[in-house]
């Protein structure tokens, strides 16, 4: 079974600095697809960023990028320019392939100070 | 825009009573999915459709059961609720492979069982 690790249950940034929040993940698929969801305080969850296995370039989606270390199985997500409004509960999540489930980390809380 | 609403933001139910949660979703996904969400758990996956009438267990389906009949629809049902099973329940929906393996989240239900 695929498990997902997010090592830090809580974050906190100053406004305008970067923030790098970890995931990693066990598995024996070689292609599979890798996610980071945004759940802001109260609302809907959202897909932030996604990367597929096979590519060996990193995703990037304006201030949001990752750092996909597969050999390590690794998932970094780096916040860049950091927002207030980027406060959330940030889930990290594996997807073995297009028909699978989604197997979800436990969730880091981050929080943009003033 | 994807639209997935869940038919309450907030429930509160007895201990022993049957609870309908509903999901409703208006791009034509074929796939939909229950989550239920715990502090310091995650998204933990309680059953998914690929298709109407179609049903598999996820990872917790043990005093739940779920309904598709229609395409755009897919009920959680507690048939006897427990205090255990208060939580937020997620619903999000997907097509079914090769366009997009992207879940889109409903804003949740908060159900609480006393």
């Amino acid at each position: 079974a695929q498990t997902v690790t997010q090592s830090q249950p809580e974050m906190s940034v100053q406004e305008a600095e970067t923030v790098t929040l970890s995931c990693t993940y066990d598995t024996s698929e070689s292609n599979y697809y890798l996610f980071w969801y945004k759940q802001p305080p109260s609302r809907q969850m959202i897909l932030v960023i996604r990367q597929e296995a096979y590519k060996q370039q990193n995703a990037t989606e304006n201030r949001f990028s990752v750092n996909f270390q597969k050999a390590a199985k690794s998932f970094s997500l780096k916040i860049s320019d950091s927002q207030l409004g980027d406060t959330a509960m940030y889930f990290c999540a594996f997807m073995r392939s297009w028909q699978d489930k989604l197997t979800f980390g436990k969730g880091t809380l981050l929080t943009v100070n003033p | 825009d994807v639209k997935v609403t869940q038919s309450s933001r907030y429930l509160v139910k007895r201990t022993g009573e049957k609870v309908f949660l509903e999901c409703v979703q208006d791009m034509d996904h074929e796939n939909m999915f229950w989550y239920r969400q715990d502090p310091g758990l995650g998204l933990r996956l309680i059953y998914f459709s690929y298709d109407v009438k179609m049903k598999e267990k996820g990872d917790i389906p043990e005093g739940y059961s779920v309904s598709r009949e229609k395409k755009e629809r897919f009920s959680l049902i507690l048939e006897s609720a427990s205090t255990n099973q208060t939580s937020m329940y997620l619903c999000a929906s997907s097509f079914f492979g090769g366009r997009t393996d992207t879940q889109y989240f409903g804003p949740g239900t908060r159900l609480t069982v006393l």
